[in-house]
């Protein structure tokens, strides 16, 4: 039973252009999302995050879009860049940040020259 | 600038072997989460624990599986008598108090011959 879906194993975008990562969820009691970056042989990255009392959160080239109705998010990458190239995980809690993390299967974002 | 510090990054096991996985969480971190990540998965949520305390175990498998996190010292992940089917990547996670994000380790690569 997967609570957290990304449902695009893979996104080729080019340099300059705009990412768009999208995560659907299904339990409603998740009140808090996030955001992780993952290269190869690392740990998950911090990225960004939002509260579901929010529907938009912003850091920088990083945005994140959360709908609450329809049980999705999304987080736009703009302009994306080559170093973006990596795996992308959205990942829920159901209490604030410090609770268990339910994530997602992960996208690999591929951002050509 | 510690951050989430684990070693070993690579560990080789033969079946029926012990495997002690240990996180050192950030400066001030008093929370320690362990992932569990197979192939082509995401991240699974295994154990969530403050000092001397298991605040929730409910992902860890019924046997076999423990993990600790004393006064003093590291955060250990305990796997008796491996199977190749704990061959993934486990990865530690430590957060300062409530509401705070969940910062990641490198990770150890746990391979069972």
């Amino acid at each position: 039973d997967q609570q957290v879906k990304q449902n695009s194993p893979s996104l080729s975008v080019q340099e300059g252009r705009i990412s768009i990562l999208n995560c659907d969820y299904t339990n409603s009691m998740f009140d808090y999302f996030l955001w992780y970056k993952k290269y190869p042989a690392e740990g998950p990255t911090f990225l960004i995050s939002i509260s579901s009392i929010k529907d938009k959160n912003e850091d920088g080239r990083f945005t994140v879009f959360l709908n609450k109705s329809a049980k999705h998010l999304s987080l736009h990458i703009v302009p994306s860049q080559p170093g973006d190239s990596a795996v992308y995980f959205c990942a829920a809690s159901a209490k604030g940040g410090s609770e268990k993390l339910v994530f997602g299967k992960g996208t690999k974002l591929t951002v050509n020259p | 600038n510690a951050g989430v510090m684990q070693n070993p990054r690579h560990l080789v096991r033969r079946r029926g072997q012990e495997a002690r996985l240990r996180c050192s969480p950030m400066k001030g971190h008093s929370h320690v989460y362990w992932y569990r990540q197979l192939p082509e998965e995401g991240l699974k949520f295994m154990v969530y624990l403050q000092k001397e305390n298991i605040i929730d175990e409910s992902g860890m498998p019924k046997e076999r599986f423990s993990a600790e996190f004393p006064k003093e010292g590291p955060s250990i992940l305990r796997i008796q008598q491996v199977v190749r089917g704990d061959s993934a990547a486990y990865f530690c996670a430590s957060s300062g108090s409530i509401d705070n994000e969940q910062f990641f380790g490198p990770g150890t690569r746990l391979t069972v011959l």
